[in-house]
């Protein structure tokens, strides 16, 4: 069962702590993107990478917010320092290959800051 | 800023009956459209994708699409309880990115 997966699926840190996410794409997708969403906004698009390089991350918050792909089954965004602003649901995507559109979400990451 | 507009709703339908999910969009170029399903508390759920104007039909779900128009819609016959969740609309970046545009969704209520 082909699925893409999250770490942690909980957060709970104070204002100033860094914080990792961790997202494993599907096997053989090329494309992942990093999504938060919040009541207020919907979805919005931090980051995403095709082949492990980045192509936007005009979303992202530059100053604070970073995101790498290290291989083909880890990304990871990192928020340093954290704010009670960032608290939100994050949630990574991936999509099959060149071409396709359709995106296959995580379970997403809540993330709380006190 | 391309755009991708959604009613709030809430929409609350008796079971049984057919929810209509409105959709448009700013991009003329746009050749590709999508609706998701998010529970509460859950993430995002592909359930149907459509690219050619006309119907598209999958089981219980009907998405429509008129470019000329910019409009995309979802229809749910014969409406579940377990229908009940919020449904994105998101439109392909016509740039060939692979990104998407979402809506911010619809909540859809059932009512037994």
């Amino acid at each position: 069962d082909a699925r893409v997966t999250q770490t942690p699926r909980h957060k709970v840190t104070e204002m100033g702590q860094e914080v990792t996410m961790r997202c494993q794409p599907i096997l053989g997708h090329n494309t992942v993107f990093w999504y938060r969403q919040t009541m207020m906004q919907g979805l919005e698009l931090l980051a995403y990478f095709r082949n492990r390089a980045p192509l936007d991350d005009s979303g992202m918050p530059k100053d604070r917010f970073s995101a790498e792909m290290p291989d083909a089954t880890l990304a990871t965004l990192k928020i340093q320092p954290s704010e009670p602003r960032d608290s939100a649901v994050y949630f990574c995507a991936s999509v099959p290959g060149v071409g396709f559109y359709e995106q296959y979400f995580g379970p997403g990451t809540r993330l709380t800051v006190t | 800023q391309k755009e991708v507009e959604q009613n709030s709703g809430p929409l609350s339908v008796p079971e049984g009956a057919i929810a209509s999910l409105n959709c448009t969009y700013s991009d003329r170029v746009s050749q590709s459209f999508f609706w998701y399903r998010q529970y509460s508390g859950k993430s995002p759920e592909l359930i149907m994708s459509i690219y050619s104007n006309g119907d598209k039909e999958d089981g219980r779900f009907t998405a429509q699409l008129n470019k000329a128009s910019q409009y995309v819609s979802l229809l749910i016959r014969d409406s579940q309880p377990s229908d009940s969740a919020t449904y994105l609309c998101a439109v392909g970046d016509s740039g060939g990115y692979q990104k998407v545009t979402f809506g911010t969704g619809t909540k859809l209520q059932v009512i037994p």
